[in-house]
């Protein structure tokens, strides 16, 4: 079965600098897709980042980058130049295509970031 | 463009009931799939709708049930409310066959009492 881990419950950060959130995952299909969503207390998922397991580059947007790691299973989120805003939940996530054209989404339990002035 | 609307946002339900979420998709997308993230867990697939019907469903019991409208709305019912049905109910909207693009909503936190 499809799973996705994340070991970090909690993290804290200094304003302006970088923090790696980990993310390791397990799967036997050959196509898959991981995902980064940032959930703040409005409880809204708002994407920041997609790889897809076929992609050859590290996928970048913005101040966020995932270290995709594809023999290790693992793919951590990278945030650059930390602010006080990117304190929130965030949560690794993978696709899982059971059939018939649809997708549904593994999610992790999530790593609370805190970032710090 | 509006993105995915749920309502309500807020609400508390006694033991027993029976409650009826509601999902407006973002325009264009044609799927709506809901999710019950439960306090400090991470969302857990409930099922996905698709032309109005059921195509994908997670391990919930058969209380709980949903329905797809002809404009893509959708809604989930839960019946015999549990005291462990409280949680953030989210959904999510996509077009058919899109392996990224996922829209959520805010949710809708159900409390049981």
């Amino acid at each position: 079965a499809q799973k996705i881990t994340q070991t970090q419950p909690g993290m804290f950060v200094q304003e302006k600098e970088a923090v790696t959130l980990d993310c390791t995952y397990d799967t036997s299909d050959p196509s898959y897709g991981l995902f980064w969503y940032k959930q703040p207390s409005s409880g809204e998922m708002i994407f920041l980042i997609y790889q897809g397991s076929y992609d050859q580059q590290n996928a970048t947007e913005g101040r966020y980058s995932l270290n995709f790691q594809k023999a290790r299973k693992s793919a951590n989120l990278v945030i650059s130049a930390s602010q006080l805003g990117d304190s929130a939940m965030y949560f690794c996530a993978m696709r899982e295509s059971p059939g018939r054209g649809t997708y549904k989404y593994i999610f992790g339990t999530g790593t609370r970031l805190k970032v710090l002035a | 463009d509006a993105g995915v609307t749920q309502s309500p946002t807020h609400l508390i339900k006694t033991r027993g009931q029976q409650v009826t979420l509601r999902c407006s998709p973002k325009s264009g997308h044609d799927t709506v799939s809901w999710y019950q993230q439960a306090l400090g867990q991470g969302p857990q697939f409930i099922f996905q709708y698709y032309e109005e019907e059921e195509r994908q469903r997670g391990n919930f019991p058969d209380r709980f049930s949903g329905h797809q409208f002809p404009n893509y709305s959708s809604e989930l019912n839960v019946n015999a409310l549990l005291l462990g049905d409280s949680a953030l109910y989210l959904c999510a909207s996509s077009l058919i066959g899109a392996q990224k693009g996922y829209t959520f909503g805010s949710g809708t936190r159900l409390t049981v009492v």
